[in-house]
């Protein structure tokens, strides 16, 4: 257990479905980081949040939003789901300041059919 | 964040060392090299970061260059277990202090073989 908690760990929708995928950061950690990655494209960052406010993004398509509440778990919400869309997701977390690693959840697998 | 360069594949006999190799010609001073690696749809996994010393720990060792351009990152006894693939990423800070995104390029699928 990494200390990273993603739910669910998987999800099957169909095509112009909205989903909503949850992490819960490590003990600690302010940082939240989403990643997708699919088949062809590889890990590729979404978008992170620092302690509530967004502080970088990616390439995260309009259809798709997050954020990071006060208990500083983060929700990343998927919306008009195409047939791409299909991919593991994964949220990381890492502390405030050094430069220690990310720690990663074991993501949600998601299937759009 | 500097762009790194890594062979596609590798193949290593269980119980020797794993030497993976990572160019990073255009990193800063400021930039840290580190490792992660993602064994089959798991999560990425933390391994190893340094700046220009060489680093060792628990999971392995990490050889910068002196020039910071290339590096080396060093499973001593490789076992069936670390069959994954290895990404060696370049992370600078951003101005605010706080930590920066990640960038993964397609690593290097390391096979360790029985």
């Amino acid at each position: 257990d990494s200390g990273v908690t993603q739910t669910p760990k998987h999800l099957i929708t169909a095509t112009g479905q909205r989903v909503t995928l949850r992490c819960s950061p490590r003990s600690g950690d302010l940082s939240v980081y989403w990643y997708q990655q699919s088949l062809d494209q590889g890990l590729q960052f979404l978008i992170q949040y620092y302690n509530g406010e967004e502080r970088a993004k990616g390439n995260i398509l309009e259809r798709f939003s997050a954020q990071q509440f006060p208990d500083l778990h983060s929700e990343l919400n998927l919306s008009s789901l195409e047939l791409g869309d299909s991919a593991l997701y994964f949220c990381a977390s890492s502390v405030v300041t050094g430069f220690g690693g990310y720690t990663f959840g074991s993501g949600t697998r998601l299937t759009v059919v | 964040d500097a762009k790194t360069t890594q062979p596609p594949s590798m193949d290593c006999a269980e119980g020797r060392a794993a030497n993976l190799p990572c160019n990073h010609s255009t990193i800063s001073g400021n930039e840290y090299v580190y490792w992660y690696r993602q064994i089959h749809s798991q999560g990425p996994q933390y391994i190893i970061h340094g700046l220009k010393n060489n680093e060792t720990n628990e999971m392995a060792s990490l050889i910068i260059t002196e020039d910071r351009k290339s590096s080396t990152l060093i499973l001593p006894h490789a076992t069936l277990r670390d069959t994954a693939v290895y990404y060696c990423i370049v992370r600078g800070l951003n101005s605010g202090g706080s930590n920066y995104k990640l960038t993964f390029g397609k690593g290097t699928l390391l096979t360790v073989n029985p």
